[in-house]
């Protein structure tokens, strides 16, 4: 029962470089959610696809974009990776009921 | 103004004694609340959710909500040592659009 993957979970990368963080999710779920959590702040809402074929932008989107691929599918990208984007980054995906996000194990990010 | 608000603490406590976490949320359209535990480098993992006025109790936890004063509560009765987590408050806005708090540390003292 792999619940929500996340790969990779360790990255470092260059100021300007791109790269695309990938999640999957096999409990069928409707939605799904990329966070970022730094010290002290919680965890932020980067974007979420409340079902297949839709995104929307949470509280901290600039800098980032994504793609609901299908729907057990949803990668988060950055484009020309900034410091400010190093973070640890958490997909998440929550059932029809919305009782519970479950949550990928996260990505450590690093940008130098 | 983060629409969901948690105090960052550290919160210490004594072992057995209550902790008690707060939260309060400004979008009055926020329909339910959970909380999840965190621990240090690992993912949140769901202690509580709540959805209507009052109390909901599992074990040792209570999850308290009141939307007229848009304040949500979390009380962990008999704390142990293996409650010191990073607590973080959460409100789904609508939409399935959920949005945390920057969490508050708990501290138990053994």
């Amino acid at each position: 029962n792999a619940g929500v993957t996340q790969t990779p979970k360790f990255q470092v990368l260059k100021t300007g470089q791109s790269m695309t963080l990938q999640c999957a999710q096999d409990m069928n779920h409707n939605s799904m959610y990329w966070y970022r959590q730094d010290p002290g702040m919680g965890l932020r809402l980067i974007y979420y696809s409340a079902s297949e074929g839709t995104t929307d932008k949470g509280e901290v989107p600039n800098g980032y974009n994504v793609s609901r691929l299908n729907k057990r599918e949803f990668s988060l990208r950055l484009e020309s990776a900034a410091p400010s984007q190093t973070s640890v980054y958490f997909c998440a995906s929550i059932g029809t009921l919305g009782e519970k996000l479950f949550f990928g194990s996260g990505t450590q990010l690093s940008v130098l | 103004q983060k629409e969901v608000e948690q105090n960052s603490g550290p919160l210490s406590v004594p072992e057995g004694a209550i902790a008690s976490l707060n939260c309060t949320y400004s979008d009055r359209g926020s329909q339910s609340f959970f909380w999840y535990r965190q621990y240090s480098g690992k993912s949140p993992e769901l202690i509580m959710f709540i959805y209507s006025n009052g109390d909901k109790e599992d074990g040792r936890f209570t999850a308290q909500l009141n939307k007229a004063s848009q304040y949500v509560s979390l009380l962990i009765r008999d704390s142990q040592p293996s409650d010191s987590a990073t607590y973080l408050c959460a409100a789904n806005t609508g939409g399935f659009k959920t949005i945390f708090g920057a969490g508050t540390r708990l501290f138990v003292k053994a």
